[in-house]
């Protein structure tokens, strides 16, 4: 089984239109991140959370919110979906959890289309 | 600002045609860099992590090295299936969070 999975793997939706995005992992990991990938862009960081308790907005948390439900589930919501969210969302994880390496591992992404 | 720059964008090579992907970051505080590489419509899979200048890791055909400016990449002997982009992302010490740059995309043709 994948260590960080995102539910839906794929997502129509209409303009105005509240969506959640879902992610779980079984890595034991405490740090959790939300990404979008556009073209040409590259990966940029929407929100990021530490723990539970710790929920911190990244370069372009606007028109996007999100919750840890708990320390392997963070879930992403576009509260009034409009057509420039358009784009591939990934989840990724990390442990900082005695002298680790910071590396982040991603799930396997979320494409979402606004029409 | 933090920024991470990839080069070049894109790279076609024959199979067996060795060849290097920069990646070159700020200068100082580097607390790590990573490469990843990521298939079309797949998330990013993590390669390698280099902390210091000198440092060299290997995986199969690839070896990352890292000097105090920049990244390197080496693909020896490349095969069709190593195909795919190839991600660098920087830590810096003082900021919580990686810095992506764009991508090299490498194409290796039978």
């Amino acid at each position: 089984d994948a260590d960080v999975t995102q539910t839906p793997r794929n997502r129509i939706t209409k303009t105005g239109k509240r969506i959640m995005l879902e992610c779980s992992q079984t890595k034991g990991h405490d740090r959790m991140y939300w990404y979008r990938q556009d073209p040409g862009l590259g990966l940029r960081l929407i929100y990021y959370s530490f723990d539970v308790k710790d929920i911190n907005k990244g370069e372009i948390s606007d028109g996007y919110s999100v919750s840890r439900q708990a320390q392997a589930k963070f879930s992403l919501s576009l509260e009034s979906a409009i057509p420039n969210q358009t784009a591939l969302y990934f989840c990724a994880t990390s442990d900082h959890q005695g002298g680790s390496s910071y590396e982040q591992y991603f799930g396997p992404g979320t494409r979402l289309t606004v029409t | 600002e933090d920024q991470v720059t990839q080069s070049p964008e894109a790279l076609r090579l024959q199979e067996g045609e060795s060849s290097s992907l920069n990646c070159s970051y700020t200068v100082s505080g580097l607390r790590g860099l990573f490469w990843y590489r990521q298939d079309p419509g797949k998330g990013p899979e993590f390669l390698f992590t280099l902390y210091s200048a000198g440092e060299e890791k290997e995986k199969e055909r690839l070896k990352a090295t890292l000097t105090k400016k920049e990244s390197f990449l080496h693909i020896t002997a490349p095969k069709p299936e190593d195909s795919a982009t190839y991600l660098c992302a920087v830590l810096y010490f003082g900021n919580e969070k990686l810095t992506f740059g764009t991508g090299t995309r490498l194409t290796i043709i039978p």
